[in-house]
């Protein structure tokens, strides 16, 4: 069955300091890939996106991540956080044989400290 | 940019009450989804729509819940007698191609 994993629920860091957020995905092919954030009692924003080609993909607010197929990963960075960059990140991945519904990670809540 | 619509924001109701939840897809858009997410939960997939028809349901979709696309502007979830453990935030999304997802800001079901 098709899963994506976000192996840390939460994550502190201190204003400034670089940020990795992980996602592993189990799925028969290569899916699309996506990040986004939902800050507390709002919608989903778009991050970025992977469908093919270049494996860094760079995305909104400084935001990127790196497509490893080896790995079956596709990890959130990026090198300096800000305050307003405290939210629930959520991995997801779609398929275009399942109708393109996406499958998402469990979030990774990221707590900024001044 | 262009925005998926959804109303209302918040919504309370009697367990055992119908709600519908509205939504205003892109206008190029040919695809349409409703998920949802309970609190402090993973986001889940509900439904997928197109073509004026259901291509993909989850087990949660089960028969208290229906969709449709009424005027070819709106996309509707229909709950006909809800349940307390439906209280959660109902996105909408839409898109056109294989990526292109839109998710509207939400939802938030309260069923008392």
């Amino acid at each position: 069955a098709q899963s994506v994993t976000q192996p840390d629920i939460h994550i502190t860091v201190s204003e400034g300091a670089s940020l990795e957020l992980r996602c592993n995905y189990s799925y028969g092919a290569t899916p699309y890939l996506f990040w986004y954030v939902q800050s507390p009692g709002q919608g989903l924003q778009l991050l970025l996106k992977y469908f093919s080609g270049d494996t860094l993909v760079q995305g909104i607010k400084g935001f990127e991540a790196e497509f490893k197929r080896s790995q079956s990963s596709f990890n959130l960075r990026k090198p300096s956080v800000h305050w307003s960059d405290a939210a629930e990140y959520f991995c997801a991945v779609g398929l275009q044989a399942a109708g393109n519904k996406l499958t998402f990670g469990g979030g990774t809540r990221v707590l900024v400290k001044p | 940019e262009p925005e998926v619509t959804q109303t209302p924001s918040h919504q309370v109701t009697q367990m055992g009450q119908e709600v519908i939840l509205r939504c205003v897809p892109i206008s190029n858009h040919l695809y349409f989804y409703w998920y949802r997410q309970i609190l402090g939960q993973k986001v889940e997939f509900l439904v997928s729509f197109y073509n004026n028809e259901i291509s993909e349901k989850s087990e949660i979709f089960d028969d208290q819940f229906s969709v449709e696309r009424p005027d070819g502007s709106n996309f509707t979830l229909k709950i006909r007698s809800t349940k307390l453990e439906d209280s959660a935030m109902y996105f909408c999304a839409s898109r056109n191609g294989p990526g292109g997802y839109t998710f509207g800001s939400g939802t938030r079901l309260t069923v008392v």
